[in-house]
């Protein structure tokens, strides 16, 4: 059992070029978010998907776009990188289409923006 | 506006000390309240929760009460071992997801 898995694990990018992360989930979960993580930053969250066809904004989603393509996959895309979206990104997923249900999450990928 | 507040890493501890992990949040609401713990180079990972106030969550030997007297949800553990070094996040889930900066905690052999 995969359960939630992000490509790529490592990308360098240079200012101004356009790229999408992928995440899939095989857990047949209803909800899935876009977390970065930074140093002395914990956790924010970018989107998220609380159902199949539905998207919404969370903390910080300037310069980022989703796609929730199926029930499996969510995938983010940065349409001309910024050297302040160098940061180690997570995609999560959970049951239901609640907040309050434990969250899974893939082992990251980490993007730099030269 | 809501917030999760944690002790400042990082601490370090001596294998078999007791560890406390302080954690506390903004008392708006009905929140359920998590322990996420990461590994280096990993995810996060569901280590306990609690859903309501006097609630105990329990995992791996960590425990965690929901005190809503205090709005805390410190993270405890009687004896620690060198495989606990991680970082560890405190996490308030309802109409919103938030996360504490997190706190990395060493284990000396």
């Amino acid at each position: 059992n995969a359960g939630v898995t992000q490509t790529p694990k490592f990308q360098v990018l240079k200012t101004g070029q356009s790229m999408t992360l992928q995440c899939a989930q095989d857990m047949n979960h209803n909800s899935m978010y876009w977390y970065r993580q930074d140093p002395g930053m914990g956790l924010r969250l970018i989107y998220y998907s609380a159902s199949e066809g539905t998207t919404d904004k969370g903390e910080v989603p300037n310069g980022y776009n989703v796609s929730r393509l199926n029930k499996r996959e969510f995938s983010l895309r940065l349409e001309s990188a910024a050297p302040s979206q160098t940061s180690v990104y997570f995609c999560a997923s959970s049951e239901g289409s609640f907040f309050n249900q434990p969250q899974h999450f893939g082992d990251g990928t980490r993007l730099s923006i030269l | 506006g809501n917030s999760v507040t944690q002790m400042e890493g990082p601490v370090t501890l001596s294998e078999e000390a007791f560890l406390t992990i302080n954690c506390t949040y903004t008392a708006t609401g009905y929140p359920s309240l998590f322990w996420y713990v990461q590994y280096p180079g990993e995810g996060l990972q569901l280590l306990l929760k609690a859903t309501k106030a006097d609630d105990k969550g329990s995992n791996k030997g960590f425990e965690a009460t929901y005190r809503k007297e205090t709005t805390s949800f410190h993270l405890e553990k009687g004896s620690v071992q060198v495989s606990d070094s991680a970082v560890y996040f405190c996490a308030r889930q309802d109409d919103k997801i938030i996360f504490g900066k997190g706190t990395r905690l060493h284990i000396l052999p």
